[in-house]
């Protein structure tokens, strides 16, 4: 069974603050890894994705990977209230059918 | 282009009751997806296709079917709905699985009395 676990928090951080959100996990035959943003009542999308370990940055966000110890990081810098949103992880196995797996998401709340 | 686009956005059945929620891309892409959301929780993977006349069983297909005739549509169909089937519905479209980003519909709202 292929799981991604994320704490559903809600994390709550004052605006201007780091963000860190974090996802573990259970295949080790993971290749892909994927952060989405979603916002209340809408689509998830697209924010960050990483392949190698080590961290991958752009804009404010920074993605972080840690094959050994099979977890996946975002940190958001400088946040803001707009950041405020559900982000998900998803996690692609490869060598079979690559269809990616989702956490439950964690719920990022900034408050000014 | 207008993405990937999926109708109705809201709906009410009644217990029994049959529905097929519609989803289109224009993006030409091979693999398309469907999920479903309850509150609090992820994206679980209803069925998913890898191309025309391609379809298969993602983690919770029971009480649904699919198709896949053309590249661009990918219905899904509810039989005898159940409570249980409450829930937001998403449909999703990549060029390829593996290391692509996946594009979503606005999403369908399901409510099942």
């Amino acid at each position: 069974q292929k799981e991604v676990e994320q704490n559903s928090g809600p994390l709550s951080v004052p605006e201007g603050a780091i963000a860190s959100l974090n996802c573990t996990y259970s295949d080790r035959g993971s290749q892909s890894f994927f952060w989405y943003r979603q916002y209340s009542g809408k689509s998830p999308e697209l924010i960050m994705f990483i392949y190698s370990n080590g961290d991958k940055e752009d804009g404010r966000f920074t993605a972080q990977l840690n094959k050994a110890s099979q977890y996946v990081s975002l940190l958001i810098r400088d946040s803001q209230p707009s950041d405020s949103a559900t982000y998900l992880c998803a996690v692609n196995i490869g060598g079979g059918s690559y269809i990616p797996t989702f956490g439950r998401g964690t719920s990022l709340i900034v408050h000014p | 282009n207008a993405g990937v686009t999926q109708t109705p956005k809201f709906r009410i059945l009644k217990i029994g009751q049959s529905m097929t929620l519609q989803c289109t891309q224009d993006m030409n892409h091979n693999y398309m997806y469907w999920y479903r959301q309850d509150p609090g929780m992820g994206l679980k993977l209803i069925y998913y296709s890898v191309g025309a006349g391609i379809t298969d069983k993602g983690e919770v297909p029971n009480g649904y079917n699919v198709s896949r005739s053309t590249t661009e549509d990918f219905p899904l169909r509810l039989e005898l709905a159940a409570p249980s089937q409450t829930s937001v519905y998403f449909c999703a479209s990549s060029y390829s699985a593996g290391g692509d980003e996946q594009f979503f519909g606005p999403g369908t709202r399901l409510t099942v009395l």
